[in-house]
């Protein structure tokens, strides 16, 4: 399967900032996907990127709090903008072809205080 | 609406003991069906996934899972663990046609703990 390198697998930011994270794939994929997983939870779907138009969002996240870009098949950028403690996750990248599983990112861990 | 059911948030197993990890899901078809292990600090990492064909699965480091459409479950098991299998796993569900713009579905998750 195809590697994910996230970037960055870590921050700290201060609240009210933005932080855009960076996730590059080894290969061509179909699609790429960006979640959320707050500590000690699972993973929650926030939006599907997609290549060339803007991101299909799930409910309860939205294109100004999350903006998406994916410009070609093998990058995309998530920003969290105007950060709050709770927004504090770990984000996570994940990709898939027509004949693959998802595969994921090692994640980066944001702690916004 | 799809979801998944993991009964238990934590499971204590003695080293070398069995493990059966329990998952159920709730879909309009029959799904594609995973299972991940993520270890401390890590990505996602896929054990086995299930789409169709012999309903019992066989994965990496061990690990086999069995798809019981009747009870709409897909529940993990390992015949031996070892200490390295300490981790969160989660099952997941997506739709069957793989590609298309829709994600997965995560259940809550099992942590895995292994006594000497």
């Amino acid at each position: 399967s195809a590697v994910i390198s996230q970037k960055p697998s870590r921050d700290i930011c201060q609240r009210g900032t933005s932080l855009t994270i960076q996730c590059q794939v080894d290969s061509q994929v179909t699609m790429m996907f960006w979640y959320r997983q707050q500590p000690g939870q699972s993973l929650t779907l926030i939006a599907t990127a997609n290549q060339g138009s803007e991101a299909t969002y799930e409910s309860g996240f939205v294109i100004d709090k999350f903006p998406i870009s994916r410009p070609n098949l093998t990058f995309s950028t998530l920003t969290v903008s105007n950060m709050s403690p709770e927004d504090s996750s770990i984000y996570l990248c994940s990709a898939e072809t027509l004949t693959t599983e998802a595969f994921f990112g090692q994640g980066t861990r944001l702690t916004v205080v | 609406a799809q979801s998944v059911t993991q009964p238990d948030i934590h499971i204590t197993v003695s080293e070398g003991a069995s493990l059966e990890l329990r998952c159920n899901y709730s879909y309009g078809a029959t799904p594609y069906l995973f299972w991940y292990v993520q270890s401390p600090g890590q990505g996602l990492q896929l054990l086995l996934k299930y789409f169709s064909g012999d309903t019992l699965v066989q994965g990496i480091k061990g690990f086999e899972a069995e798809f019981k459409r009747s009870q709409s479950s897909f529940n993990l098991r390992k015949p031996s663990v070892h200490w390295s299998d300490a981790a969160e796993y989660f099952c997941a569900v997506g739709p069957p046609r793989r590609g298309g713009a829709d994600g997965l579905t995560f259940g809550k998750g099992t942590h895995l703990i292994i006594q000497p």
